[in-house]
């Protein structure tokens, strides 16, 4: 079974549209931590944000925000007001407790039309 | 403090051959993290080293794929005997300690297999 599993798999938005991309994850461990990173045409893998699971409290990063409900085993990312610069594929991924690795999701890839 | 170093960025190969792929780990950092993407695919995880350890091959596959860190120089995956299939792009990540959430990745080297 998927750990991470990002059921959208390509979004498109017209510029200045807010997009809200899901993330919904398995696990039995208590302890774990979820992330975001983006991944832009050029390839490398940039880091958004690291979330514990005993923090639930929604983040807000300038026009980036994460909602967090354990309830529903879900990590979604809004971005607010989005650019074309946003075009990228975003990932989802789980650490759990004593894991060597991350479990990534398959990804979206969002595009944001001009 | 340069980040994690990946090289080549780009690397061809023809059937049969063998890729060297290398990774520099962030200065202070002696666990380094393997993962592959696949094209349109999220990142799986082959391998984690420390400094002259393996700790954790259960991504890797059995045959042709092999992974070191030595006491001094970059890490290096290695496949042997390369076949179309391993075209892909390869991620090393690097942590200070044995605490992955606080890994950081490179920018990838891009396999082509002809």
């Amino acid at each position: 079974a998927q750990k991470v599993t990002q059921a959208q798999t390509e979004i498109s938005v017209v510029e200045k549209e807010d997009v809200t991309l899901d993330c919904v994850y398995e696990t039995r461990d208590t302890t774990y931590y979820l992330f975001w990173y983006k991944q832009p045409p050029s390839g490398e893998l940039v880091f958004l944000i690291r979330r514990n699971s005993f923090d639930e409290q929604n983040e807000i990063s300038g026009r980036y925000s994460w909602n967090f409900q354990k309830s529903t085993s879900s990590f979604n990312f809004t971005i607010t007001a989005s650019q074309v610069v946003d075009s990228a594929v975003y990932f989802c991924a789980l650490e759990e407790t004593g894991a060597n690795n991350l479990f990534f999701g398959t990804g979206t890839r969002l595009t944001v039309i001009p | 403090n340069a980040g994690v170093m990946q090289n080549p960025r780009h690397l061809v190969r023809r059937r049969g051959q063998e890729a060297r792929l290398r990774c520099s780990p962030m200065k202070g950092h002696s666990h380094v993290y393997w993962y592959r993407q696949l094209p349109e695919e999220g990142l799986k995880f082959m391998v984690y080293l420390q400094k002259e350890n393996i700790i954790d091959e259960s991504g890797m596959p059995k045959e042709r794929f092999s992974a070191e860190f030595p006491k001094e120089g970059p890490s290096i995956l290695r496949i042997q005997q390369v076949v179309r299939g391993d075209s892909a792009a390869y991620f090393c990540a690097s942590s200070p300690l044995a605490v992955i959430n606080e890994q950081f990745f490179g920018p990838g080297t891009r396999l082509t297999v002809l």
